[in-house]
């Protein structure tokens, strides 16, 4: 199977600041790789993804960048806010088979 | 517009007891999964169903079993609830192993007493 390393585990930044959470993979058959954002008692959300066929992907203030020979991806969060503070979650996908998530980052945005 | 709705929100069962968390989605999505969330360990799979009837172990089915009848309702069954299941529990659908990413329900927060 797959082994999804994330890094940090927690991470607080002052309101503006950007935030960048990191994670590894291990099987360079892994091809989508989402990112989700769960709040304080709420549901994990999808936030961002990008497939393997594509290098960076930005939505606004969010951003995420894939290199396939390092096995890593990033999250970017620009110009922070307080409703960016959550745990953020990446996680990994084989081709046909289930997602594999990291252990999470909990974002503290300080205003 | 609640799409994967989990049917309790907290419980609170004693050692021994038989525990049914109920998931039901309204998407037709074929692919259904509980996890359990721990501070530190992040999200694990303990179940996962690509059809009806069928039924896959992830990585810490130990403890647990999973019913899938309808294609729209998972359940994941304690079979004697234990202290170390107390925990939270998500579930979440997909529409193809190839297509979509995951929806998850609200959570369930079980305390095992």
């Amino acid at each position: 199977g797959e082994n999804v390393e994330q890094h940090p585990s927690t991470l607080s930044v002052q309101e503006g600041d950007s935030a960048v959470i990191k994670c590894t993979y291990s099987d360079s058959a892994s091809n989508y790789f989402p990112w989700y954002k769960q709040e304080l008692g709420k549901r994990p959300q999808l936030i961002i993804d990008i497939r393997s066929n594509v290098g960076e992907k930005k939505d606004q203030r969010i951003a995420v960048t894939l290199n396939k020979t390092a096995k890593h991806f990033s999250l970017h969060i620009t110009e922070t806010q307080p409703e960016d503070s959550a745990v953020y979650f990446c996680a990994a996908s084989l081709p046909g088979n289930q997602f594999y998530f990291g252990t999470g980052t909990s974002l503290t945005v300080i205003p | 517009d609640v799409k994967v709705t989990q049917s309790s929100r907290y419980l609170v069962k004693r050692t021994g007891e038989k525990v049914f968390l109920e998931c039901v989605q309204d998407m037709d999505h074929e692919n259904m999964f509980w996890y359990r969330q721990d501070p530190g360990l992040g999200l694990r799979l303990i179940y996962f169903s690509y059809d009806v009837k069928m039924k896959e172990k992830g990585d810490i089915p130990e403890g647990y079993s999973v019913s899938r009848e309808k294609k729209e309702r998972f359940s994941l069954i304690l079979e004697s609830a234990s202290t170390n299941q107390t925990s939270m529990y998500l579930c979440a659908s997909s529409l193809r192993w190839d297509r979509g990413y995951y929806t998850f329900g609200s959570g369930t927060r079980l305390t095992v007493v």
